[in-house]
């Protein structure tokens, strides 16, 4: 069974200019997570879907970050514009329900340097 | 608020030798207790978790590790490292009402021979 994809695996991009980064979970999974883990740190949750619904978007910065999941499968977080500080790995992940006892299955990631 | 302390950033061992990862947690709640391995370049992994039950959990790759409820702990132990050990290692917790981890700040783990 495939894990949790994403793309790409390593962004370069100058300060103010969009990017996106896209995930596939793992087929069946019901909730997907985003997280951001910056150098030294653990990883932090941006967003979490249940199917299509964002139930959990309160550390995501909406002034510049985006992100959806329309069909609940697959789903793409954006940002725009991108700034120094944006350059961090932002990981994918999925469980079965999005209850807090299931196991969370992360994708490699994709690291951003933003120039 | 959940938290979690990661006792030491980096563990330095020789093959073959015991260790011990330390992670302690404060919540107000019950929780449950997870570790996860991440190996350069790669997601993270699901080594163990405490859900309920016996504290003594034993996860894959010969790790283990105990809950201890009065000292708010859930170290990660190994009796023996491999080589192939060297990795980053995150202790997570979560609560019954919760459905976000919320991770530590990693330890590194460096078996050397």
């Amino acid at each position: 069974e495939a894990g949790v994809v994403q793309s790409p695996r390593y962004k370069i991009i100058e300060k103010k200019q969009p990017v996106a980064f896209w995930c596939n979970p793992i087929s069946g999974h019901n909730t997907l997570y985003w997280y951001l883990q910056n150098l030294g740190q653990g990883p932090e949750l941006l967003i979490r879907y249940e199917n299509e619904e964002a139930v959990d978007d309160s550390q995501l910065p909406k002034d510049r970050f985006s992100a959806e999941r329309l069909k609940g499968v697959d789903s793409t977080l954006k940002i725009q514009p991108a700034e120094l500080g944006d350059s961090a790995v932002y990981l994918c992940a999925s469980s079965l329900q999005g209850a807090s006892t299931d196991t969370q299955y992360f994708g490699p990631g994709t690291r951003l340097t933003v120039l | 608020a959940q938290s979690v302390t990661q006792l030491d950033s980096q563990v330095p061992v020789f093959e073959e030798a015991p260790v011990e990862l330390r992670c302690n947690y404060s919540s107000s709640v019950s929780v449950y207790l997870f570790w996860y391995v991440q190996y350069p370049n790669q997601g993270l992994q699901l080594l163990l978790k405490y859900l309920s039950g016996s504290t003594l959990v034993k996860g894959i790759n010969g790790f283990e590790a105990e809950f201890n409820k009065s000292q708010t702990s859930f170290h990660l132990r190994k009796p023996s490292v491999h080589i192939s050990d060297t990795a980053e290692y995150f202790c997570a917790v979560s609560d019954k009402g919760g459905t976000a981890l919320i991770f530590g700040k990693g330890t590194t783990l460096s078996v050397s021979s």
